[in-house]
């Protein structure tokens, strides 16, 4: 069975700070890897996936993910953080078919 | 291009009444998923669908809990005699027919609170 796993609940990170909100898989197979953000009371909205090729995949709003394959991991990261990425992120991982699996989120919080 | 629309957004019912919470996918989009947020949690897989078919529906409850999508109008997620344990958001997602490899967009899901 594969899983997702979010060690943090919750990153707080200073305008104009660089952020990083962690994701660690676990698939049988090539894994499809995808980052969502979840604005209050709206559904997911997805910022980008790795499927195959170069290891840093660019996405929506400046986003960027780094697939790790020795680590098992796809940390998203954004160079310089706005108020407005303020918002939950899922990290989701698909294997064989067509079901994606969840992390619990991370709530990323940037201040002025 | 509307996006994935859902209804009811927001849904009350009593214990033992039925729920219907509907899906239309994006335009182009022959492949519906539903799947549950739990509150504080992240989403669940329920089930996974085209027209027609039940591809996959290994998160589904066994019980009271049922889906479809027929050839014509929406996906309907039906929930048979609610109990309060089913209050949740029930997101929606659509993607084209690849398997695997394509992202799955999302509605704005239904928030179903059962009293």
């Amino acid at each position: 069975a594969q899983s997702v796993a979010q060690p943090e609940d919750q990153v707080n990170v200073a305008e104009g700070n660089p952020l990083t909100v962690k994701c660690t898989y676990s698939v049988s197979g090539n894994p499809y890897l995808f980052w969502y953000v979840q604005y209050p009371n709206r559904g997911l909205q997805f910022l980008l996936k790795y499927i195959t090729g170069d290891n840093l995949v660019k996405g929506s709003y400046g986003f960027e993910a780094e697939f790790n394959k020795s680590q098992t991991s796809f940390h998203l990261k954004k160079p310089s953080a706005l108020v407005s990425d303020s918002a939950l992120y899922f990290c989701a991982a698909g294997g064989g078919g067509n079901k994606l699996t969840f992390g619990t989120g991370t709530q990323l919080k940037v201040e002025l | 291009n509307a996006g994935v629309m859902q209804n009811p957004r927001h849904l009350v019912r009593r214990r033992g009444q039925e729920a219907r919470l509907r899906c239309s996918p994006m335009k182009g989009h022959s492949h519906v998923y539903w799947y549950r947020q739990l509150p504080e949690e992240g989403l669940k897989f329920m089930v996974y669908l085209q027209k027609e078919n039940i591809i996959d529906e290994s998160g589904m409850p066994k019980e009271r809990f049922s889906a479809e999508f027929p050839k014509e109008g929406p996906s309907i997620l039906r929930i048979q005699q609610v109990v309060r344990g089913d209050s949740a958001a029930y997101f929606c997602a659509s993607s084209r027919g690849l398997a695997g490899v394509v992202e799955q967009y999302f509605g704005p899901g239904t928030r179903l609170t059962v009293t």
